[in-house]
């Protein structure tokens, strides 16, 4: 079956670092994505890896191990504005989303 | 210059009613994508079209009938609706089916009374 998980909830204070784990099972892979979504709007693209390996862009980094079916999140510096949901999604034939994680920043 | 938009932004009906949702893309995409998020917050794919054509269509109650009458425009229709309707809807849309980038609008909050 597919199925992604990842943490509900986390907290985290501004100006430190998180990590956000994600795992998956899935019938097929083309890739691992995450998603921003600010309470009360769309989500928005953050990452995108399809290798093993980490990819970094700014602030945030994105990880995936294939074999493990594993990948994290990092985000670097957290402001206040990084408060949000941050999905998890995997693309076998379609494009399958984690329930979330909901991060707070604590000043 | 509004890239993905979705129209009404809010809407409230009662059970049994039928109701339209719109979305339109400027971004030259040939794909279109209908997502729910329920009040879980669990986003889920519910159709895709490629070009006009349906290539994704989940297990969604035919009360649910999406329509594209080009590639720029992927409508979503709802028959007799329910409680459980209630959710935000979301269009997207990416250049093609292979694409991963997805670009969201800013959705449709449906209430069923």
């Amino acid at each position: 079956g597919q199925n992604i998980d990842q943490p509900t909830e986390m907290t985290a204070t501004e100006g430190a670092i998180v990590q956000i784990n994600c795992t998956y099972q899935t019938s097929g892979f083309n890739g691992l994505f995450w998603y921003q979504q600010h309470a009360g709007e769309a989500p928005t693209f953050l990452s995108y890896n399809v290798l093993d390996g980490l990819e970094e862009k700014g602030r945030f980094s994105s990880f995936l191990s294939r074999s493990k079916g594993y990948s994290y999140l990092l985000l670097k510096e957290l402001q206040m504005k990084d408060s949000a949901s941050y999905l998890c999604a995997v693309k076998d034939d379609k494009i399958i989303f984690g329930k979330g994680t909901r991060l707070h920043i604590l000043p | 210059d509004t890239a993905v938009s979705q129209t009404p932004k809010y809407l409230v009906t009662q059970m049994g009613n039928d109701k339209s949702i719109k979305c339109e893309q400027n971004l030259g995409h040939d794909t279109m994508y209908w997502y729910k998020q329920d009040s879980k917050k669990f986003l889920k794919i519910m159709f895709s079209y490629n070009n006009k054509e349906l290539i994704i269509n989940e297990t969604v109650p035919n009360r649910f009938s999406p329509k594209s009458p080009d590639k720029a425009h992927l409508n979503l229709h709802i028959n007799s609706l329910e409680l459980g309707d209630s959710a935000v809807y979301f269009c997207a849309s990416t250049p093609g089916p292979g694409y991963y980038e997805q670009y969201f609008g800013p959705g449709t909050r449906l209430t069923v009374t």
